[in-house]
């Protein structure tokens, strides 16, 4: 089946940190590659993505880049802020098929001054 | 910018009672989606809608649930007997395309509770 893991939550940092949240997936197909965030109160939105091989998604100074043989989509970011608290989600949608998301289960991120 | 709005943020229902979660997608958008997710736990697919009809469901989605677009801006979720398990966060999504890497909006949910 269609899965995605991620590294176990809560990370805390200091401010100025670096980051990586791990994550990796198990797919039948060729999947798409996103990173979605909840910051407190609100919904889930889309941090970046990656829909094929070696690419690399980017925004907000962080990156992923889509390693197919790793089966790979780890988040980075070389210097976290206070205001990068949130939980971050790795998810995949297939080629296939309606385009549901899969998710891992979120990894609660809290930057401390 | 435009957003996808959901009410009401919070529902709290008796077991066995029905609820009607309530979602109002991004304008333009044709692709409609309810995900939910158990305190603890993962983000859960449900269903996707799609020109009037349901495209793809899991396996949660029972005869329980339902799914309807009774006019040109609503998007609504209905379980008709709720049980103790169906308290969890409800996500609406939308989005403008169903293809492959297109992003998907969401809303900021409803917490329900099952007493």
């Amino acid at each position: 089946g269609n899965s995605v893991t991620q590294m176990e939550g809560p990370v805390t940092l200091s401010e100025e940190a670096f980051l990586t949240i791990n994550c990796t997936y198990t797919a039948t197909g060729y999947p798409s590659l996103f990173w979605y965030v909840q910051y407190p109160g609100e919904g889930l939105q889309l941090l970046l993505k990656a829909t094929k091989a070696d690419d690399k998604g980017s925004n907000k100074g962080f990156e992923a880049t889509y390693r197919k043989e790793t089966t790979s989509f780890h988040l980075e970011k070389g210097s976290v802020q206070v205001s990068d608290s949130a939980v971050y989600f790795c998810a995949l949608t297939l080629i296939q098929g309606a385009q549901k998301l899969v998710f891992g289960q979120g990894t609660r991120l809290t930057i401390n001054p | 910018e435009p957003e996808v709005t959901q009410t009401p943020s919070h529902q709290v229902t008796q077991m066995g009672q029905e609820v009607i979660l309530r979602c109002v997608p991004i304008s333009n958008h044709l692709y409609f989606y309810w995900y939910r997710q158990i305190l603890g736990q993962k983000v859960e697919f449900l269903v996707s809608f799609y020109n009037n009809e349901i495209s793809e469901k899991s396996e949660i989605f029972d005869d329980q649930f339902s799914v309807e677009r009774p006019d040109g801006s609503n998007f609504t979720l209905k379980i008709r007997s709720t049980k103790l398990e169906d308290s969890a966060m409800y996500f609406c999504a939308s989005s403008e395309y169903g293809r492959a890497g297109n992003e998907q909006f969401f809303g900021p949910g409803t917490r329900l509770t099952v007493l």
